[in-house]
């Protein structure tokens, strides 16, 4: 079974500017979740999507972060524009829909954003 | 609020050392538990996982935890600690009633060969 895919793997940019980052769930998982783990600290959820809709998005920036998920499947987190405080690594999790399964969440390798 | 307790920042240890890294949870009802490791440069993989049943749960690379219901407590141990045990290590919490996940800070391990 193939995990969750993310990429880019790294990605360095200057304050101010615009980054998208990719993520493939497992297949068949119809929850997906972006987090942000700044070094040195445990994940920080930032959106949770049920198929393609939002089922938690209390911890999103809105002002500069967005997401979607327009076909229940892959999803973008897009920071426009970047600070400097972004700088962390931004993971991507799916869990199964079943409960039996305690909804456990598998995670991709993530995306290393430095802002500059 | 539920929260999510890890007592120790850092640990170093000797290779061949037991290793005990405390859990605490704050939460009166049901819940799911879990602890995730994550290998330097490497992703966060699940380590093990407790739903129901034998709270003595087993996981990969000989690792267990128990968990205390009475203590809120889901402690993660290994009798043996190896170099490359070396890692950070998060104990996660889900509530039956959202199943969001809620961490702790995590733990480093430093394993001395």
């Amino acid at each position: 079974e193939a995990g969750v895919a993310q990429s880019p793997r790294y990605k360095i940019i200057e304050k101010r500017q615009s980054v998208a980052f990719w993520c493939n769930p497992i297949s068949g998982h119809a929850t997906l979740y972006w987090y942000q783990q700044i070094l040195g600290q445990g994940p920080k959820l930032l959106i949770q999507f049920q198929n393609n809709g939002v089922v938690d998005d209390s911890q999103l920036p809105k002002d500069r972060f967005s997401a979607e998920r327009l076909k229940g499947v892959d999803s973008t987190l897009k920071i426009q524009p970047a600070k400097l405080e972004d700088s962390a690594v931004y993971l991507c999790a799916s869990s199964s829909p079943y409960r039996g399964q305690g909804k456990t969440q598998y995670f991709g390798p993530g995306t290393r954003l430095l802002v500059l | 609020a539920q929260s999510v307790s890890q007592h120790n920042h850092h640990v170093i240890l000797s290779e061949a050392a037991s290793l005990e890294l405390g859990c605490n949870y704050s939460y009166g009802g049901t819940v799911n538990l879990f602890w995730y490791v994550q290998y330097p440069g490497q992703h966060l993989q699940l380590l093990l996982k407790y739903f129901s049943g034998d709270p003595l749960v087993k996981g990969i690379k000989g690792f267990e935890a128990e968990f205390i219901k009475s203590k809120f407590s889901f402690n993660l141990r290994k009798p043996s600690v190896q170099w490359s045990d070396t890692a950070e290590y998060f104990c996660a919490v889900n509530a039956h009633s959202n199943y969001q996940l809620i961490w702790g800070a995590g733990t480093k391990l430093i394993i001395k060969p």
